[in-house]
């Protein structure tokens, strides 16, 4: 039962366009969404965060969206860099306490091509 | 200077093996993590510790035993290995903020033959 789901595996976008990255939740109890990247070796990286009473927040390139109602948000990357290349996870999460633990979705690769 | 640290980085060892993980936190942080990425990519919790108190203990295999010595220190201990316990490994920590940013260790690439 996965409730976080990314159903891209893979994107590839031209450098300087635009990359955006989609996931779909299913529980409603979710109120904290995250977005994780990872290069190849390494540990995931906090990337940018909205909790459920915001429906964008940005970050200088990154901006993330949410929309409660269809439970799904995306990640948008302008403009997008061959840096960029990398997993991204998306992630949920009840907000607040001890016991909070992160949902991840499967993971999308993104392949920005110079 | 390494925020969240695992030892060692990649682990090849036998069926029926014992073996240990460490991971450390120098960020002050109160809750530490254990996940698992399995072949399928996917990274599921298995354990969380608050203030050495264990919170979080997923439906895991008993032969998996996680031990927090103190505040900074989680370590996963994994008993008679099995072929697929062959994952990668990451340790994560989580402050005290209004925020769930958890930190991730670079991550244990575990290789069961």
């Amino acid at each position: 039962d996965q409730q976080v789901k990314q159903n891209s595996p893979s994107l590839s976008v031209q450098e300087g366009r635009i990359s955006i990255l989609n996931c779909d939740y299913t529980n409603s109890m979710f109120d904290y969404f995250l977005w994780y990247k990872k290069y190849p070796a390494e540990g995931p990286t906090f990337l940018i965060s909205i909790s459920s009473i915001k429906d964008k927040n940005e970050d200088g390139r990154f901006t993330v969206f949410l929309n409660k109602s269809a439970k799904h948000l995306s990640l948008h990357i302008v403009p997008s860099q061959p840096g960029d290349s990398a997993v991204y996870f998306c992630a949920a999460s009840v907000y607040g306490g001890a016991t909070n633990k992160l949902i991840f979705g499967t993971g999308t690769l993104l392949a920005v091509q110079p | 200077d390494t925020a969240v640290s695992q030892t060692p980085k990649y682990l090849v060892t036998q069926m029926g093996n014992d073996k240990s993980i460490k991971c450390e936190q120098n960020l002050g942080h109160d809750t530490m993590y254990w996940y698992k990425q399995d072949s399928k990519k996917f990274l599921k919790i298995m354990f969380s510790y608050n203030n050495k108190e264990l919170i979080i203990n997923e439906t895991v295999p008993n032969r998996f035993s996680p031990k927090s010595p103190d505040k900074a220190h989680l370590n996963l201990h994994i008993n008679s290995l099995e072929l697929g316990d062959s994952a990668v490994y990451f340790c994560a920590s989580r402050g005290r903020t209004s925020t769930d940013t958890q930190y991730f260790g670079p991550g244990t690439r575990l290789t069961v033959l």
